[in-house]
């Protein structure tokens, strides 16, 4: 049973798409996270959501949309990609906002923009 | 700002040797946790090890063990009798101010290679 699933694993679209990136977790947790790894590996938060609501934005560009539609779902909707989009994007959940829970990450979804 | 640092881009060790990696951070908090997770060429994000703060007894699991110096802000992890399995970039990981709730920050990672 996968814990932490996203869709698609690969995304490549050309400059200017919008496209959707879809999280789901099995796990009952209700704090769940998107992570941005750029091609140095380096990896860095962007939204946290926490029962549905938002909780944090790290400084990420308004093109970037998450929509929680409930506590088991969080997606990612990217309007007018830009080159500089392309990158690793993780999903992750914890069981509610306490510093001394993991985190369980998804797979990841490879960006490419052409 | 909570800020880590891990000071190895990379090291490169024969298999079944031990090898230490090491992390350091920097925060206001008293009571926090410290995460290690690895990620295999698979992209996967793994929890290797976790310590909790206010305990003074290192963290172990298995072949890995964690030296954590809470004086001096230092998490550095252990693994002992290394596996070829063991090949994978390796990050250390600290909750955000406002706890967990705020994502981890990570280090920039060790790519950690075992040779046969």
């Amino acid at each position: 049973d996968t814990a932490v699933s996203q869709t698609p694993k690969y995304l490549v679209t050309q400059m200017g798409n919008d496209k959707s990136i879809k999280c789901e977790q099995n796990l009952g947790h209700d704090t769940m996270y998107w992570y941005k790894q750029d091609s140095k590996k380096f990896l860095k938060i962007m939204f946290s959501y926490n029962n549905k609501e938002l909780i944090i934005n790290e400084t990420v560009p308004n093109r970037f949309s998450p929509k929680s539609p409930d506590k088991a779902h969080l997606n990612l909707h990217i309007n007018s990609l830009e080159l500089g989009d392309s990158a690793v994007y993780f999903c992750a959940s914890s069981r509610g906002g306490a510093s001394n829970q993991p985190q369980h990450f998804g797979d990841g979804t490879r960006l490419s923009i052409l | 700002a909570q800020t880590v640092t891990q000071s190895q881009p990379e090291m490169s060790v024969q298999e079944a040797e031990t090898v230490t990696l090491s992390c350091t951070y920097d925060t206001s908090e008293n009571n926090y946790y410290l995460f290690w997770y690895k990620q295999p060429p698979s992209r996967q994000m793994i929890l290797v090890i976790r310590q909790e703060a206010y305990k003074q007894q290192n963290a172990t699991e298995n072949r890995f063990s964690v030296n954590f110096q809470k004086a001096a802000k230092s998490f550095s992890l252990k693994i002992s009798d290394s596996q070829l399995g063991d090949t994978a970039m390796y990050f250390c990981a600290f909750p955000g101010a406002g706890g967990g709730a705020d994502g981890l920050t990570f280090g920039k990672g060790t790519h950690l290679i075992i040779q046969p």
